[in-house]
């Protein structure tokens, strides 16, 4: 049990589009999911907490008009990266809280800005 | 923002050797978990201990909290190839939220 699936699990897209990244909790209900970003080989680092039915809290530094994030069900979250370039490209998971388990993680997305 | 660092950063064992990672970490906690990460891949959740735990075993897995020093450690008794990987130690402050340390990676030498 607790599953969050996340897609998609890579995209590479042109410079100035925009890319939308979900992540589902398929067999609970997840209040609050996290988001986080991952350069190569280097660690997680914590870009927002997502809260179901308001707004999203940002990490210190995280541009929230870059990266929008909704949260509009207990099962779903989005981050969208808005008008994407090279230096956004990085590996993104999303992890939701699960009551009385933990932490769990999604598989992750890798975003390739061309 | 990050709340540790692991150490060793990175770590080549021979196969059936045993593994030791170091995380400390700067503030008080709840809940310490330690997670593995196989390249390019989302992350495992192996362990979570407690702040009144002090050990914890789980399988070849051996997890220490010392909150007194701010320090966690994860043994991996008899390694595997597979068990080639990255390794982070993450805290729960208590504030909804879990910080990662800057990991180890972990190779194991056939």
């Amino acid at each position: 049990g607790a599953v969050v699936s996340q897609h998609p699990s890579w995209v590479i897209c042109k410079s100035g589009t925009s890319v939308k990244i979900e992540c589902r909790s398929l067999d609970f209900q997840a209040t609050t999911m996290f988001w986080y970003r991952q350069f190569p080989k280097q660690s997680l680092m914590l870009m927002a907490t997502s809260n179901e039915g308001s707004k999203a809290t940002y990490e210190q530094g995280v541009e929230k008009d870059k990266f929008l994030i909704n949260h509009a069900s207990l099962t779903l979250s989005t981050l969208t990266v808005t008008s994407a370039h090279p230096e956004d490209s990085s590996f993104y998971i999303c992890s939701a809280q699960v009551i009385n388990y933990g932490y769990t993680f999604g598989s992750g997305t890798r975003l390739t800005v061309v | 923002s990050q709340q540790g660092e692991e150490d060793p950063q990175a770590l080549s064992i021979q196969e059936g050797e045993n593994a030791t990672m170091n995380c400390s970490y700067k503030t008080s906690i709840n809940n310490l978990q330690w997670y593995r990460q196989n390249s390019g891949r989302g992350l495992v959740h192996l362990i979570l201990i407690r702040s009144n735990e002090r050990e914890k075993h789980s399988g070849r897995l051996r997890v220490t909290l010392d909150t007194s020093k701010k320090s966690s450690s994860l043994l991996i008794t008899a390694s595997r190839a597979a068990d080639t990987a990255s390794y982070f130690c993450a805290t729960d402050a208590g504030d909804d939220k879990i910080i990662f340390g800057k990991g180890t990676r972990l190779h194991i030498l056939p």
